[in-house]
């Protein structure tokens, strides 16, 4: 079955620190990749999708996400976090020849403190 | 607000009553999907409609679940005979035309069940 790792569960961070949070994914034929953030109090929004093409990725807000076919991974990054990016973050998958559903991971928490 | 709308926000029932959630997705969109979320998990896909026609049901949609589409605009999402086990909160999403395209969610539904 398909299945996504996300290996941080809670992140704690001081402002102009860097990120990056561990997203891995059970799955061999082709996939679109995405980030869902979440802030308190609000919807799920995307931040970033991976469809085809660079596997380098630039969302809104200045992540970014690489994707590494080889290792299965598509984790997310920042170079310095602000106060305002406290949210929980969600990497899912989405298995092109099976289905249209998302597979989501369990989540990260993430708690940046000025 | 052109985004995806639901409603009730929240509900509270008791054990053994049946409840109905409404999903407007945005207008032209043509893919909806129901994904439920407990806490600490991330969301888990129910079920998705291609216009009106119910494409995929997961087997976490046990016969006490139904949704329906029926015009192919919004959706409801029936639970009959509530259990505590079904405390969770209730995900909408739509998307454009083609797979693989980005989902955008809804704010959701939060069942409480006492």
């Amino acid at each position: 079955a398909q299945s996504v790792s996300q290996h941080n569960h809670h992140v704690i961070l001081s402002e102009a620190a860097s990120l990056e949070l561990g997203c891995n994914y059970s799955y061999g034929g082709t996939v679109n990749l995405f980030w869902y953030v979440q802030y308190p109090g609000q919807h799920l929004q995307l931040l970033l999708k991976y469809f085809s093409g660079d596997p380098l990725v630039k969302g809104i807000k200045g992540f970014e996400a690489e994707f590494i076919k080889s290792k299965f991974s598509f984790n997310l990054r920042k170079p310095s976090v602000q106060w305002s990016d406290t949210a929980e973050y969600f990497c899912a998958v989405k298995a092109l020849r099976d289905t249209d559903k998302l597979i989501f991971g369990t989540g990260t928490r993430l708690q940046v403190f000025p | 607000d052109t985004g995806v709308s639901q409603n009730p926000r929240h509900k509270i029932t008791k054990r053994g009553q049946n409840v109905t959630f409404r999903c407007d997705p945005i207008s032209e969109h043509n893919r909806l999907y129901w994904y439920r979320q407990t806490l600490g998990q991330g969301p888990e896909f129910l079920t998705y409609f291609q216009n009106e026609a119910q494409l995929e049901k997961s087997r976490l949609l046990s016969d006490r679940f139904s949704a329906e589409r029926p015009k192919g605009s919004f959706s409801t999402l029936e639970i009959q005979r509530t259990e505590q086990g079904d405390s969770a909160m209730y995900l909408c999403a739509s998307s454009f035309r083609d797979r693989g395209r980005e989902q955008f969610f809804g704010p959701g539904t939060r069942l409480t069940v006492l």
